[in-house]
């Protein structure tokens, strides 16, 4: 069973640039979410989607974060425009519902913003 | 404010003894708790969890045990091998909620030969 797909793994950008990061859920999962993980610190929950339903997106910073889930399947997150203190490693989540505890995580997108 | 905490940043142990992982959290509506691992370049990988009506839950070489009432967790690793050279991250979560994991900060293990 494939896991969760995250592309691309690395990416480098000049602040000011808008930036995106795809991810593909473990098949018939449900449930997908969007972390972010600082130097040195644990994953921090970004926004999480029951199906293509946003459901808790309350630490996404919206004015230049965006994410969608079309279809209820792999989804995109957008940075627009990139700031120096975006860098940081962005993982992707998946699990098969709401309710199921375990999360399944992808290899994340190490952003590096300059 | 950290709710979960990992406190030792680092902990080296020799091959084939035990490593001790412990992690304290703070908020008391937490009843379900995960022990992720984490190599270089990798997302987490589910390890092992726990529900705080149980007080020890062994998987193979793996064994998690909850203290309610002192809010800390532990993990033990007996014997320890090289392969299980990682940063573990301890996470909690309030059933009910959604499956929202509060991460703790991650302690890194190397196990020597």
């Amino acid at each position: 069973e494939a896991g969760v797909v995250q592309s691309p793994r690395y990416k480098i950008i000049e602040k000011k640039q808008p930036v995106a990061f795809w991810c593909n859920p473990i098949s018939g999962h449900n449930t997908l979410y969007w972390y972010l993980q600082n130097l040195g610190q644990g994953p921090e929950l970004l926004i999480r989607y029951e199906n293509e339903e946003a459901v808790d997106d309350s630490q996404l910073p919206k004015d230049r974060f965006s994410a969608e889930r079309l279809k209820g399947v792999d989804s995109t997150l957008k940075i627009q425009p990139a700031e120096l203190g975006d860098s940081a490693v962005y993982l992707c989540a998946s699990s098969p519902g709401q309710g199921w505890q375990e999360q399944y995580f992808g290899p994340g997108t190490r952003l590096t913003v300059t | 404010d950290q709710q979960v905490k990992q406190n030792s940043p680092s902990l080296s142990v020799q091959e084939g003894r035990i490593s001790i992982l412990n992690c304290d959290y703070t908020n008391s509506m937490f009843d379900y708790f995960l022990w992720y691992k984490k190599y270089p370049a990798e997302g987490p990988t589910f390890l092992i969890s726990i529900s705080s009506i149980k007080d020890k839950n062994e998987d193979g070489r793996f064994t998690v045990f909850l203290n309610k009432s002192a809010k800390h967790l532990s993990l033990h690793i007996v014997p320890s091998q090289p392969g299980d050279s990682a940063v573990y991250f301890c996470a909690a979560s309030i059933t009910g909620t959604a499956s929202k994991l509060t991460f703790g900060t991650g302690t890194r293990l190397q196990v020597t030969l």
